[in-house]
């Protein structure tokens, strides 16, 4: 079936720096999200990407589909304390109406 | 406008026991999906229920089952549970059709000793 390689696996990095984390698949995907997980919560929708090649920002968020459909990655500019979690890509497959997660990236921000 | 909603928080059941989950969706969404998010994984998709009817079932074995009732909320019902069932049990709501647009609620916490 349909996997998502998401990478980093975690990420620990000084408050202000830049982030970047992508997701791999060897299948195409009509739809990439990327959401984020805080503790003790639901996943929340961060970005919802519809066309290859598009790049969509939402705040200090950027991400971009990729342009053959198999990636997509998220940045995170200037990051904040608030900025920690778990962030999920996920794709919606063209040829089947469910939404595949990839295992997530954790960031910490260190002090 | 109250978020989707989970019951219990946390449920400790013992192997071969069976476990009943709730769900309550947003107002006015239609549609249910349950997911399971065991240790270190990402959120594998188990059912999606619109309109009463079960429209979509991940890889899993029959004895996940579920129901959505008249008022849209749902139930999952795991049975002859497993060690391995242990997870957070995550439900999500949207309108009809609109699979991007999901709105999680903040899961169960399942422990099967």
């Amino acid at each position: 079936g349909q996997q998502l390689n998401q990478s980093p696996q975690s990420m620990f990095i000084q408050e202000g720096e830049d982030v970047s984390m992508n997701c791999t698949s060897s299948s195409i995907f009509n739809t990439w999200l990327w959401y984020k997980q805080d503790p003790g919560e639901g996943p929340v929708l961060l970005i919802a990407l519809y066309k290859a090649g598009e790049l969509t920002s939402n705040g200090r968020l950027t991400a971009q589909f990729g342009i053959t459909r198999k990636d997509s990655f998220l940045n995170i500019s200037a990051s904040i304390p608030s900025d920690v979690g778990i962030y999920f890509c996920a794709g919606l497959p063209f040829e089947d109406d469910k939404i595949i997660f990839g295992k997530g990236t954790r960031l910490h921000i260190l002090p | 406008e109250a978020g989707v909603t989970q019951s219990p928080t946390h449920l400790i059941k013992t192997r071969g026991q069976q476990a009943t989950l709730r769900c309550s969706p947003i107002s006015g969404h239609t549609s249910v999906y349950w997911y399971q998010q065991a240790l270190g994984l990402g959120l594998q998709f188990l059912l999606w229920y619109d309109e009463g009817e079960e429209r979509n079932r991940g890889n899993f074995p029959p004895r996940f089952s579920g129901r959505q009732f008249p008022n849209y909320s749902s139930e999952l019902n795991v049975n002859a549970l497993e060690l391995e069932d242990s997870a957070l049990y995550l439900c999500a709501s949207s309108s009809t059709g609109g699979l991007v647009e999901q709105y999680f609620g903040p899961g169960t916490r399942l422990t099967v000793t």
